[in-house]
């Protein structure tokens, strides 16, 4: 089936600094990724929707320029936290859609926390 | 390695009829489950969730079912409104706060 491998599962980081995640489809191609944060018992929250080979697209209230994501192969999107603070201390989730059904896989996330 | 399956990708029910959506795990470790709705184009939103130390958990039409002897949970919508038509997500993790594990969903459709 369907696996998409997301790294690492967990960091911690000083605040300030830059953290990447990466999100691998393993054995299919996603041209079409999301990135989700979670907040304990709370949906799932749509940052952005990464498209392979073009920019991404970002929801409402989500800064572009702390949260870059790269999507530029057909088999990797990467998110970076750019200059990490405490209250970016959350969990991330990836997602890649398959096109030929109708099946979101999503990621195991990444546990970030900054101190 | 899918730690966690839903192995319907679609469901069609009735109008008024039970939806029961099932999912299956494989790691005795999860202890901690969730099932998500998600509508096209929108996040999936939390619905309700259960503990290993319960068989059951409640929440108005919703209501999920937990066997861990067969690693086997079951969300049962009654009765089926056609604004329960999306795709529902489970997930598990081995203690709530750690990573999840996602199903690949299951899209109802609850016919008027």
């Amino acid at each position: 089936g369907a696996v998409v491998s997301q790294h690492p599962s967990w960091v911690i980081c000083k605040s300030g600094t830059s953290v990447k995640i990466e999100c691998r489809s393993l054995d299919f191609q996603a041209t079409t990724m999301f990135w989700y944060r979670q907040f304990p018992k709370q949906s799932l929250m749509l940052m952005a929707t990464s498209n392979e080979g073009s920019k991404a697209t970002y929801e409402q209230g989500v800064e572009k320029d702390k949260f870059l994501i790269n999507h530029a192969s057909l088999t990797l999107s990467t998110l970076t936290v750019t200059s990490a603070h405490p209250e970016d201390s959350s969990f991330y989730i990836c997602s890649a859609l398959q096109y030929d059904r109708y099946g979101y896989t999503f990621g195991s996330g990444t546990r970030l926390t900054v101190v | 390695d899918q730690q966690v399956k839903q192995n319907s990708p679609s469901l069609s029910v009735q109008e008024g009829r039970i939806s029961i959506l099932n999912c299956d795990y494989t790691n005795s470790m999860f202890d901690y489950f969730l099932w998500y709705k998600k509508y096209p184009a929108e996040g999936p939103t939390f619905l309700i969730s259960i503990s290993s130390i319960k068989d059951k958990n409640e929440d108005g039409r919703f209501t999920v079912f937990l066997n861990k002897s067969a690693k086997h949970l079951s969300l049962h919508i009654v009765p089926s409104q056609p604004g329960d038509s999306a795709v529902y997500f489970c997930a598990a993790s081995a203690g709530s706060g750690n990573q999840f594990y996602f199903g690949t969903g299951t899209s109802l459709t609850v016919i008027p």
